[in-house]
């Protein structure tokens, strides 16, 4: 099994242009998420989805949209990219069990870089 | 206020040496807490989880006060190989159980 994979590894846009990022995942989970992660503060939500077909905002959506159409993939788009964008992007995925002690798998990150 | 917060270190301490690390978190409602370590430009992989009555693997104990809202982890004998940054994961309250918060992470450095 990969696990989580993500494409692109790395990428460099410029102001303005607009990206998908692709998560996805062999485990058959039905939670997961993207995170990014900047120097000093640690991994901050995007958005997430409990499921195929939904979607809900984390603590940092502005600028972000998602699309849960198949239960493996999760896509992170960017309309017109920011500098503010620039960032370490995470997805990760998560079993559906009670209670929530279950683990979160991370992908290896997207190194985003926007000039 | 963050919704967790961690010491960010670094800790420099010898091989075989016992260090502890605390975090704090905001929401008295979350209900799952973990530690994940994090190796340099690499994905966070879970480490452990917290539960109530603490727990233990190995070398690593992870403790839990509800009343003072705070995880620690406790790393014994430690290692070269545990050189990382650990990160306190904790969830949302109610009707956010799903989403969960992340500290910024405590930077551990063992030397020879």
């Amino acid at each position: 099994n990969a696990g989580v994979t993500q494409t692109p590894k790395f990428r460099v846009l410029k102001t303005g242009q607009s990206m998908t990022l692709l998560c996805a995942q062999d485990m058959n989970h039905e939670y997961m998420y993207w995170y990014r992660q900047d120097p000093g503060m640690g991994l901050r939500l995007i958005h997430y989805s409990v499921g195929e077909g939904t979607t809900a905002k984390g603590e940092v959506p502005d600028g972000y949209n998602v699309s849960r159409l198949k239960k493996q993939n999760f896509l992170l788009g960017l309309e017109s990219a920011a500098p503010s964008q620039t960032s370490v992007y995470f997805c990760a995925s998560r079993e559906r069990l009670a209670g929530a002690f279950n683990e979160q798998f991370f992908g290896p990150g997207t190194r985003l870089t926007v000039l | 206020r963050k919704e967790v917060e961690q010491d960010p270190g670094p800790f420099n301490v010898p091989e075989g040496a016992t260090v502890a690390f605390n975090c704090t978190y905001s929401n008295s409602a979350s209900q799952s807490f973990f530690w994940y370590r994090q190796d340099c430009r690499k994905e966070p992989k879970l480490l452990m989880s917290v539960y109530s009555s603490g727990n233990e693997d190995g070398r690593f104990t992870a403790q839990l006060n509800r009343a003072s809202q705070y995880i620690s982890l406790l790393i014994r004998d430690s290692k070269l190989s545990d050189s990382a940054t650990y990160l306190c994961v904790v969830n949302g309250g109610v009707g956010n159980f799903n989403k969960f918060y992340f500290g910024s992470g405590t930077k551990l450095n063992v030397k020879p």
